[in-house]
């Protein structure tokens, strides 16, 4: 177990629709990563934050957005779902946010949009 | 941004052989090179990394080493045994744009053979 929660393990919604994916970093782990794996484009980073700021981004979508709360946890917000957003989400943590701090990933959400 | 190619895409190998997974990156720059084991249901975990100022690194029957000039590494899994059946997923530092980003390879599924 990574110590990463994520919630929910499965969400099943409609095109068109919004959702929220949460995460629980690790204890003591100030930075959180989100990451999008997909059969054709498997594991691409989407965003990281580091105490509540953001401090990278990747391809994330402009229909989607996340935020780091002050007791850390993570919120990534997906909305005007289309069906090619259906994709394990995958959130990590890591103690700093500098390159090289590992990364330990939580089981995901995966997201099936019908 | 980083590149990284990985193979083979599946590798299957007798209980007891040895396995070998090769990944290439494409930006120099890069210093930090993880490898994760995914199994099915569960996030990636972190079997082993590596920085760019070490060339070999081991892990009981787990090791990776690292040619900068060719911006080559590989993994090195010993004495297979049937649990280290799984997805194993190499990556690299991406040094554009700031933070702790990682670019993945696409993956190979590992199948130890009885």
């Amino acid at each position: 177990d990574s110590g990463v929660t994520q919630t929910p393990k499965h969400l099943i919604t409609a095109t068109g629709q919004r959702v929220t994916l949460r995460c629980s970093p690790r204890s003591g782990d100030l930075s959180v990563y989100w990451y999008q794996q997909s059969l054709d484009q498997g594991l691409q980073f989407l965003i990281q934050y580091y105490n509540g700021e953001e401090r990278a981004k990747g391809n994330i979508l402009e229909r989607f957005s996340a935020q780091q709360f002050p007791d850390l946890h993570s919120e990534l917000n997906l909305s005007s779902l289309e069906l090619g957003d259906s994709a394990l989400y995958f959130c990590a943590s890591s103690v700093q946010g500098a390159v090289g701090s590992p990364l330990h990933f939580g089981n995901g959400t995966r997201l099936t949009v019908t | 941004g980083e590149n990284v190619e990985q193979h083979p895409s599946t590798l299957s190998v007798q209980e007891g052989d040895s396995a070998v997974i090769k990944c290439t990156y494409s930006d120099s720059a890069s210093n930090y090179f993880p490898w994760y084991k995914q199994e099915l249901g569960k996030g990636p975990q972190l079997i082993i990394d590596i920085r760019s100022n070490v060339g070999e690194k081991k892990d009981q029957r787990i090791a990776v080493t690292l040619n900068k000039t060719a911006k080559h590494f590989s993994l090195h899994i010993t004495e297979t045994q049937p649990e280290d059946s799984a997805v194993y997923f190499c990556a690299a530092s991406d040094l554009t744009g700031g933070g702790n980003k990682l670019t993945f390879g696409t993956g190979t599924q590992l199948k130890v053979e009885l």
